[in-house]
């Protein structure tokens, strides 16, 4: 099984500063996804990723597949951007794994 | 609907209680996943239907749990005979195409089930 790992498990930070959330993974896989997890549950979908890099608005996700890791970018940080952010990963045809999440607090 | 729906919410339960838990996909959506979410962790996948079949139940921690979605759209969570350690957040989560690695996952709130 493969095992996800995302550092830092806290962050706080002020407002309009650059973040960056790091994951990285321990087997070869077919995607990584990075999604957001507000208090309350709801789970939304920001990327799948396969290789190099994926921008959105304020976020930029990355990937490097040599190195099994991936970061998460987030520019002009918003208190709105304060979530759970989790890495997961597919490996073939087999269930996401999810990382434990970053937990983010973004001050004003 | 416009998004996944899960009911109810909120479940408390009393030990040994049988649980049903809901989930409306997104209309159409052939893909359906349930997660097990304890407090502080990530999800953790519990079964797969495609359509009305369940390709993949191997995440269900026990035959305590039973995980059916019988006209390929609404599916239905049971648990027989909770456990505290059942306690945490259900999760399911829909998404139109027909694989493990789905560009665009939609999920729902989840059920939160405290068992006392």
């Amino acid at each position: 099984k493969n095992e996800v790992e995302q550092s830092p498990q806290n962050l706080t930070a002020q407002e309009g500063e650059f973040i960056t959330i790091n994951c990285s993974y321990s087997v070869g896989i077919s995607a990584l996804h990075w999604l957001q997890q507000h208090p309350g549950g709801g789970i939304v979908s920001l990327f799948m990723l396969s290789s190099g890099k994926k921008k959105h608005g304020r976020l930029i996700a990355t990937i490097n597949i040599q190195e099994k890791h991936s970061s998460l970018h987030i520019t002009a940080s918003h208190p709105r951007d304060s979530a759970v952010y989790i890495c997961a990963v597919n490996s073939g045809n087999t269930p996401l794994v999810f990382g434990k999440g970053t937990r983010l607090s973004v001050i004003a | 609907g416009a998004g996944v729906s899960q009911s109810p919410r909120y479940k408390v339960a009393k030990r040994g209680q049988d649980v049903a838990l809901r989930c409306d996909p997104i209309s159409g959506h052939v893909s359906l996943f349930w997660y097990q979410q304890a407090l502080g962790q990530g999800p953790e996948f519990l079964t797969y239907f495609q359509n009305e079949a369940q390709l993949d139940k191997s995440g269900l921690p026990s035959d305590r749990f039973f995980a059916e979605r019988p006209e390929g759209s609404v599916s239905t969570l049971k648990i027989q005979r909770t456990q505290q350690e059942d306690s945490a957040v259900y999760l399911c989560a829909s998404s139109s195409q027909n694989s493990w690695t789905n560009e665009k996952l939609f999920f729902g709130s989840g059920t939160q089930l405290s068992v006392l």
